[in-house]
């Protein structure tokens, strides 16, 4: 069954450094997205980036780029430069399995910047 | 400006009293999906539309139903609920139907059921 996995339920980063946050998923189809997405405690969702299947260079999106490993299923966050502002929840998300069009979600990771 | 509109944004009722929470979106995208978010359990998918008229299930639709009658308006309907249903709901859209496609997203409902 198609399945997202984060295994950080939090994490804690200093300001200016980098952190990844961690993303696995199974799927047994070739053609699949992944995206990432950020909650803020005000409890909007925004899309951060995507990466589609078969994409070979990693996405990149201003300070956020995902280190996609197909061979391995992983679909890791990489926020460079953290900021205070990057406190927030982290989702990952999974479409196009199953020739279906759902979406599946991850469990998310709360991530806290510290000053 | 471009929005996913949910309404109402809190409800408390009681269980079996139908309700319908309200999903629209200004920005003529094709699929819209709803979603309700527990804690340590992420966001799950109850149902989603790839246009007018096409529905299907996510994977929690037991005790929602939606219909699609126009592009802009998805809602979301619960005949008789539970408890089990009190969580934070949330509607979102896409431009068009594919895994390549970012969910933009309402700022939820809040539901209470007593």
């Amino acid at each position: 069954a198609q399945k997202i996995t984060q295994t950080q339920p939090g994490m804690f980063v200093q300001e200016k450094e980098a952190v990844t946050l961690d993303c696995t998923y199974d799927t047994s189809d070739q053609s699949y997205g992944l995206f990432w997405y950020k909650q803020p405690s005000s409890g909007e969702m925004i899309f951060l980036i995507y990466q589609g299947s078969y994409d070979e260079q990693n996405a990149t999106e201003g300070r956020y780029s995902l280190n996609f490993q197909k061979a391995r299923k992983s679909a890791n966050l990489v926020i460079s430069a953290s900021q205070l502002g990057d406190s927030a929840m982290y989702f990952c998300a999974m479409s196009g399995t199953s020739g279906t069009y759902k979406y599946i979600f991850g469990t998310g990771t709360r991530l806290k910047v510290l000053a | 400006e471009a929005q996913v509109t949910q309404n109402p944004r809190y409800l408390i009722t009681v269980t079996g009293k139908k309700l319908t929470v309200t999903c629209s979106q200004n920005m003529n995208h094709e699929y819209m999906s709803w979603y309700r978010q527990d804690p340590g359990l992420g966001l799950r998918q109850i149902y989603y539309s790839m246009n007018v008229e096409v529905t299907d299930k996510g994977d929690v639709p037991e005790g929602y139903k939606v219909s699609r009658k126009e592009k802009r308006n998805f809602p979301l309907i619960l005949e008789s609920p539970s408890p089990n249903q009190t969580s934070l709901y949330f509607c979102a859209s896409s431009l068009q139907t594919g895994s390549n496609q970012p969910q933009h997203f309402g700022d939820g409902t809040r539901l209470s059921i007593l």
